[in-house]
């Protein structure tokens, strides 16, 4: 079955610093990847998201991931984090199903919180 | 162009009442996805439409039901609600029905069941 898993619960990072939220998925074809963030009583926006190609992705707000499929992870990594990163991130695998693009199945997510 | 909106975007219910969440799409956009978020379980799949047509169905009792009308718009029902359906339910719409199409998610309705 597909699932995705998003080891860390909580990270707090110092405003500046890099960040990694890891992801890992298993899925039995090709997936699809999505990141979204959800900020306190806010609906969930897109990041980035991964379907072929180039492994590393560029998204939103300085945010880019890279696709390993060996590893069958797509980690989520931003240089410099800023206070206003503060939110909860969903790493997401999605596909094609019978001509639906069917549901996406999302990880538990990772609440950010940034230290200034 | 307006994002997806949800009403109402707050509802508190008791056990054993029923209701009716609105969503409405992004204009243009045909296919509307609902999800259910709650702390311990996360987001969960509950069901898709498109062209008024439920495409796909997560896993969830009867209870749970949806429809799409012929402006895309689309209202999700649940029956006799219990204390765990306090959730908040997030609607999504996409143009159509490729797996590249993002879907584009709305505030949400949080529903509180006492």
């Amino acid at each position: 079955a597909q699932s995705v898993t998003q080891p860390d619960i909580h990270i707090t990072v110092s405003e500046g610093a890099s960040l990694e939220l890891r992801c890992n998925y298993s899925y039995g074809a090709t997936p699809y990847l999505f990141w979204y963030v959800q900020s306190p009583g806010q609906g969930l926006q897109l990041l980035l998201k991964y379907f072929s190609g180039d492994t590393l992705v560029q998204g939103i707000k300085g945010f880019e991931a890279e696709f390993k499929r060996s590893q069958s992870s797509f980690n989520l990594r931003k240089p410099s984090v800023h206070w206003s990163d503060a939110a909860e991130y969903f790493c997401a695998v999605g596909g094609n199903y019978g001509g639906s693009q069917g549901n996406l199945i999302f990880g538990k997510g990772t609440k950010l919180s940034v230290k200034p | 162009k307006a994002g997806v909106t949800q009403t109402p975007r707050y509802l508190i219910k008791t056990r054993g009442q029923q209701v009716t969440l609105s969503c409405s799409p992004i204009s243009g956009h045909r296919s509307v996805s609902w999800y259910q978020q709650t702390p311990g379980q996360g987001l969960q799949f509950l069901f898709e439409y498109f062209s008024e047509t439920q495409r796909n169905k997560g896993n969830f009792p009867g209870r749970f039901s949806g429809r799409q009308f012929s402006n895309s718009r689309s209202e999700m029902n649940v029956s006799t609600l219990e204390l765990g359906d306090s959730a908040l339910y997030l609607c999504a719409s996409t143009s159509g029905l490729a797996a590249r199409d993002t879907q584009y998610f709305g505030p949400g309705t949080r529903l509180t069941v006492l």
